[in-house]
């Protein structure tokens, strides 16, 4: 069964706004991670944010997590055209770090146009 | 050279064949997994391994078999082929230092295709 839930399914934007994706999720986890897929490539880690955690940044890259409310956020600033790809948030349930499993969402496509 | 190597990169083959995708990493890494992707479905655990000695099922192990034939090598089977099992299939390694579930750092995946 999937973990997570992403909205937007689909987001388009102009080159230079602000994306915004978000993620649901259904049990108690260790940690949620974010990853981009480039068309025809494998996905590619992103970031990941702890669960005792409410808010990282990397470069472009802004995440927050909600435990309370069991939701991500994914927010990437000043889009460029190079950012066209889908992004996957996937959940580390609780009590699973000794196996490494990861449940990924169904993602959201971003297409940036220039 | 990418630290996670997917051979084929597409096979077309008939349903009732028996194929095996391989997976091959230099990352050192003693966990494996193979994943498939379908469209709105994201990504599906097939199996995952620790190391050569240990192989667990994942959530769609039906219709598939795996070997992990040394730390760096772990293969996906489907016996006898069928055509739903047509989709991107992934393999991905991680690392267990650290604290908790760690990145994961997948291949360029395989594109199976069963007539």
């Amino acid at each position: 069964s999937q973990q997570g839930e992403e909205d937007p399914q689909a987001l388009s934007i102009q080159e230079g706004e602000n994306a915004t994706m978000n993620c649901s999720y259904k049990t108690s986890i260790n940690n949620l991670q974010w990853y981009r897929q480039n068309s025809g490539r494998g996905l590619v880690h992103l970031i990941l944010i702890r669960s005792n955690e409410r808010e990282k940044h990397s470069g472009r890259l802004r995440v927050t997590l909600d435990t309370s409310k069991k939701s991500s956020s994914l927010l990437i600033t000043a889009s460029r055209a190079a950012d066209t790809a889908s992004y996957f948030c996937a959940t580390a349930p609780l009590g699973s770090s000794n196996t490494g499993k990861l449940i990924f969402g169904q993602g959201t496509t971003l297409q940036v146009k220039p | 050279d990418a630290d996670v190597t997917q051979t084929p990169r597409n096979r077309i083959t008939k349903t009732g064949k028996r194929i095996m995708l391989e997976c091959s990493q230099t990352k050192g890494h003693d966990r494996m997994y193979w994943y498939r992707q379908d469209p709105g479905l994201g990504l599906r655990l097939i199996y995952y391994s620790f190391d050569v000695k240990d192989i667990n099922k994942g959530e769609i192990s039906d219709g598939y078999s795996v070997s992990r034939q040394a730390q760096a090598k772990f293969s996906l089977s489907l016996e006898s082929a069928i055509p739903n099992q047509t989709a991107l299939y992934f393999c991905a390694t991680s690392d267990t230092t650290g604290y908790g579930n760690q990145p994961q750092h997948f291949g360029d995946g395989t594109r199976l295709s069963i007539l």
